[in-house]
C-alpha cells in the first residue's frame, strides 16, 4: 500500500532553534495534514493543506504543500520546551473518506532548555 | 465542546481473550474511525463508520470488528487476542461528510492502551 517517508525520525535541538521536517510520497495526495502527539495523548491537528503550493502558518508553525503534490514540509520557529512530542504528517487522496488518510511514521522532537 | 472520549484507558488481557473498546465522538460528528498505533508500525487505519455504516476498512484480519450506534458512539472488538495486538487504539471523529474536503481533519481521543499477555 501507499507509504509516506517522514524525516528525520528524531531530532534533539536546543530551545530557540528552528526545526524542519518533511514528508515525501511516491504518490500524489490532494490533502496534506500535520498532527502532533504529546505523551499519553492522541494526535492533535496542527495544520491542514488543501492546495498544491499552499503555505499556511499556525503561530510559530508553518507548513507547505509541495508543488508536485508528493511532499510537504513543516517548520517550527524558535522552539520551546512544550514543542516536545511526535509530529506526524498525513496525506489524503480524492474520495474524501478517512480511510484514505495515510500517516507517516513520525518525527520525535526533543528540546533542551 | 467535549472532546472524543475513549474507554477504558488501560486494559490487560491474555491471549485468546476478546476485548471491546468504546468511543464517544464529539457531539455532532457522524464519522468515527479507529487506528492502531504501535512503535514499529505507527498509525494504522482499522475502519471508519459514518451513520452506522462501515464506510472503509483497513488491512486487518477479521478478528478486528467494529460498529456504530445511532447516537454515533462506536465500539471496536478484537477477538482471539494475540500478543501482537498489544497497542494503543485510537478513535477519531470528524465532521466531514463523504467526499468532503475536511474528512482528514480528525479529532482523536486519548486512546485505549491494550496489553496482551
Amino acid at each position: 500500500g501507499q507509504q509516506l517517508n517522514q524525516s528525520p525520525q528524531s531530532m534533539f535541538i536546543q530551545e530557540g532553534e528552528d526545526v524542519s521536517m518533511n514528508c515525501t510520497s511516491s504518490s500524489i495526495f490532494n490533502t496534506w495534514l500535520w498532527y502532533k502527539q504529546d505523551p499519553g495523548e492522541g494526535p492533535v491537528l496542527l495544520i491542514a493543506l488543501y492546495k498544491a503550493g499552499e503555505l499556511t502558518s499556525n503561530g510559530r508553525l508553518t507548513a507547505q504543500f509541495g508543488i508536485t503534490r508528493k511532499d510537504s514540509f513543516l517548520n517550527i520557529s524558535a522552539s520551546i520546551p512544550s514543542d516536545v512530542g511526535i509530529y506526524f504528517c498525513a496525506g489524503q487522496n480524492y474520495g474524501g473518506s478517512q480511510g484514505n488518510l495515510i500517516f507517516g511514521k513520525g518525527t520525535k522532537l526533543s528540546v533542551k532548555p | 465542546k467535549a472532546g472524543v472520549t475513549q474507554t477504558p484507558r488501560y486494559l490487560i488481557k491474555t491471549r485468546g481473550q476478546q476485548v471491546t473498546l468504546s468511543c464517544s465522538p464529539i457531539s455532532g460528528h457522524r464519522s468515527v474511525s479507529w487506528y492502531q498505533q504501535t512503535p514499529g508500525q505507527g498509525l494504522q487505519f482499522l475502519f471508519e463508520y459514518f451513520s452506522e455504516t462501515q464506510r472503509n476498512k483497513g488491512n486487518f484480519p477479521g478478528r478486528f470488528s467494529g460498529r456504530q450506534f445511532s447516537n454515533s458512539r462506536s465500539e471496536m472488538n478484537v477477538s482471539t487476542l494475540e500478543l501482537g495486538d498489544s497497542a494503543l487504539y485510537l478513535c477519531a471523529s470528524s465532521s466531514g461528510t463523504s467526499g468532503g474536503a475536511r474528512t482528514g481533519e480528525l479529532f482523536f481521543g486519548e486512546g485505549s492502551r491494550l496489553t496482551v499477555l
